[in-house]
Formats: C-alpha cells, sequence, structure tokens
C-alpha cells in the first residue's frame, strides 16, 4: 500500500475564489472521509463515502462545500466562494471493510490558506 | 452524542522520564478508542486502539493505553520519553466499525520533551 495520499498540499487563494482538493485512498479501502482541522484544534468530521455513497454530511459542511466520490476510488472536496475562515487543513483517510476495518488511515493533508 | 476531552493543551516532560496523556470520553454506546500522533505539517498516525478486547492496549513506539469504563477513562503512557515523541497527540472516540465510524476528536496535546 502506498498509503493515503492528497493533492495538493498547500494553497493560497483569495476570499471569494474556487478551490478544489483531491484524496486518493488507499487501494481497495471503500470508505472514505473528510475532516477539517483549524490550528490548535483536532479534526472535524465533515462527511464520509461508502463506496461512491455519502452516507453522512457534518452540519459543518455549508452549501459552498461539496464532495464527490464518482466511481468510489479517489475524492474530491470543492469549496465555493471562500472564506478566510475556511482557512484550515483538511484531511482524507480511508478504511477497509476486511481485515482491520477499525483503523482510519491519514493522508498528510493540504492546507489552505484564504486571503 | 459522543465526545472526548484531553485533560492539559501541554505537557512537558524531561528525556526518559513517564509521559501521562490523559483522555476521558462520554459515549452511551460502548466505544472504540484510539490515540494519534501528528507531527508538524503532516498526517495523523495510528498510534493504538481499543475496540472492546483486551482493556490494556499496546501500541507502537513503546507507548500502552488503559481503557477503563467505570472512569470513562483511556489515558496514554510510555515509560520513558525520548525526544522523537514531541508532538501533538489526539485521543478520538467512535460507536465502532458496524456505524460510519467517523471518529470525534480531543482538542489534542502538545508533548514537549526536554533533554
Amino acid at each position: 500500500d502506498t498509503g493515503v495520499s492528497q493533492d495538493p498540499r498547500h494553497k493560497i487563494t483569495k476570499r471569494g475564489q474556487n478551490v478544489t482538493f483531491r484524496c486518493d485512498p488507499i487501494s481497495e479501502h471503500n470508505r472514505l472521509y473528510w475532516y477539517r482541522q483549524t490550528l490548535g484544534q483536532g479534526p472535524e468530521f465533515l462527511t464520509y463515502f461508502q463506496n461512491e455513497a455519502q452516507l453522512e454530511k457534518s452540519r459543518l459542511l455549508s452549501n459552498r462545500f461539496s464532495a464527490e466520490r464518482p466511481k468510489g476510488s479517489f475524492s474530491t472536496l470543492e469549496i465555493q466562494r471562500t472564506e478566510q475562515g475556511d482557512s484550515a487543513m483538511y484531511l482524507c483517510a480511508s478504511r477497509s471493510n476486511q481485515g482491520d476495518t477499525d483503523t482510519q488511515y491519514f493522508g498528510p493533508g493540504t492546507r489552505l490558506t484564504v486571503l | 452524542a459522543q465526545s472526548v476531552t484531553q485533560l492539559g493543551s501541554h505537557v512537558s516532560v524531561s528525556e526518559g522520564a513517564l509521559v501521562l496523556l490523559r483522555c476521558n470520553y462520554s459515549s452511551s454506546v460502548p466505544p472504540y478508542l484510539f490515540w494519534y500522533v501528528q507531527y508538524p505539517n503532516q498526517g495523523l498516525q495510528l498510534l493504538l486502539k481499543y475496540t472492546s478486547a483486551a482493556t490494556l492496549v499496546k501500541g507502537i513506539n513503546g507507548f500502552e493505553a488503559e481503557f477503563k469504563k467505570s472512569e470513562t477513562s483511556f489515558h496514554l503512557t510510555k515509560p520513558s520519553a525520548h525526544m522523537s515523541d514531541a508532538a501533538e497527540y489526539f485521543c478520538a472516540v467512535s460507536r465502532g466499525s458496524g456505524n460510519t465510524g467517523k471518529l470525534i476528536f480531543g482538542q489534542g496535546t502538545t508533548l514537549q520533551v526536554k533533554p
């Protein structure tokens, strides 16, 4: 396994712009999570996919946020009309439905800075 | 609802001293409990987990934690701190793999190791 990868690692944008992040989970992991981590805080759950189905969304996920996992493999998280309060680390994690089914494996994160 | 409280946002120990990081949880169902470590500008790495088997759990890098239901605690310990242990540590709770498995994190504890 090559681990969970995220792209880009860093993104600086101006307020009002749209941004999109990508997450590639560990191959054959059918469960995928997005979390947001602000400075000095623990990660907060945003959304969960099982295969291509988005099964849970946090109330933190405003209508400016949208996530997809079109073929049940990689996922994208888009933020429209970014605000300074969106500045955070966005973490992706994946989990298997076979073997070790309890552990979420995290990617390195995408750090977003909104100017 | 589930929640996690980590007592002490900063803990400082001398190299070779005992490490004790405190975590208390609240859960209306039998919890799954996790400790993750995060190094600067990196994702989270699993240290250890409790999933209703043995109450004393051993993890990587010499860390261990004990699940105490009566105290709703899952404190992390290491007998002898090493300089490389300096990092951010997060305790997390979930409802188990049968549910979405989303993690609820505490606010984190920064461990400083002095030479």
